[in-house]
């Protein structure tokens, strides 16, 4: 099973650039998120999907819009890049929200904001 | 609104040492508690999680951790590590009942084995 798969593995944008990021997970998961992680900061919630059809912002979304195109795939869409974006994004998804389900996490996309 | 705090950014240990990381939280509410690890250039794994009873939880790769609810922590143990350890680890709590926006995680620990 390939579990959560994120495509690309690398980016690297010039400042003003819009770009998607895609990820999609294959275990029949009803939630998805998107996080960023920053040196000494952990993971940060961006957006998240509690079901498809479905998106509500998390802790940091200004700069980012989401889209959660069916049940499996949920692509996360930077319109206009800044350098403060520059970062590792990890897409995760869950069976559910109950709070008792692990996530599962992609290998992540690292982002290079020039 | 709930918190978890890692109180270590970094801790170097010797190979076949044993290891403590430190995890505590603040919530006003129930919560679920879980470790993940994340090694270089891959995403994170769980590597245990207390839901509820034994308050004595046990993981992979050889980890465990005890809840402590008068202290609010869940710190992570392992009696002998191995150079294979060296990851960066992360304690993360949900809401009993669920919050739609799932985990909160600490700022994480980088586990440093030394030969």
């Amino acid at each position: 099973n390939a579990g959560v798969t994120q495509t690309p593995k690398f980016q690297v944008l010039k400042t003003g650039q819009s770009m998607t990021l895609q990820c999609a997970q294959d275990m029949n998961h009803n939630s998805m998120y998107w996080y960023r992680q920053d040196p000494g900061m952990g993971l940060r919630l961006i957006y998240y999907s509690a079901s498809e059809g479905t998106t509500d912002k998390g802790e940091v979304p200004n700069g980012y819009n989401v889209s959660r195109l069916n049940k499996r795939e949920f692509s996360l869409r930077l319109e206009s890049a800044a350098p403060s974006q520059t970062s590792v994004y990890f897409c995760a998804s869950s069976e559910e929200t109950r709070g008792f389900e692990p996530q599962h996490f992609g290998d992540g996309t690292r982002l290079s904001i020039l | 609104a709930q918190s978890v705090t890692q109180l270590d950014s970094q801790v170097p240990v010797f190979e076949e040492a044993p290891v403590e990381l430190r995890c505590n939280y603040s919530s006003s509410v129930s919560v679920y508690l879980f470790w993940y690890v994340q090694y270089p250039n891959q995403g994170l794994q769980l590597l245990l999680k207390y839901l509820s009873g034994s308050t004595l939880v046990k993981g992979i790769n050889g980890f465990e951790a005890e809840f402590n609810k008068s202290q609010t922590s869940f710190h992570l143990r392992k009696p002998s590590v191995h150079i294979s350890d060296t990851a960066e680890y992360f304690c993360a709590v949900s809401l009993i009942g669920g919050g739609a926006d799932g985990l909160t995680f600490g700022k994480g620990t980088h586990l440093i084995i030394q030969p």
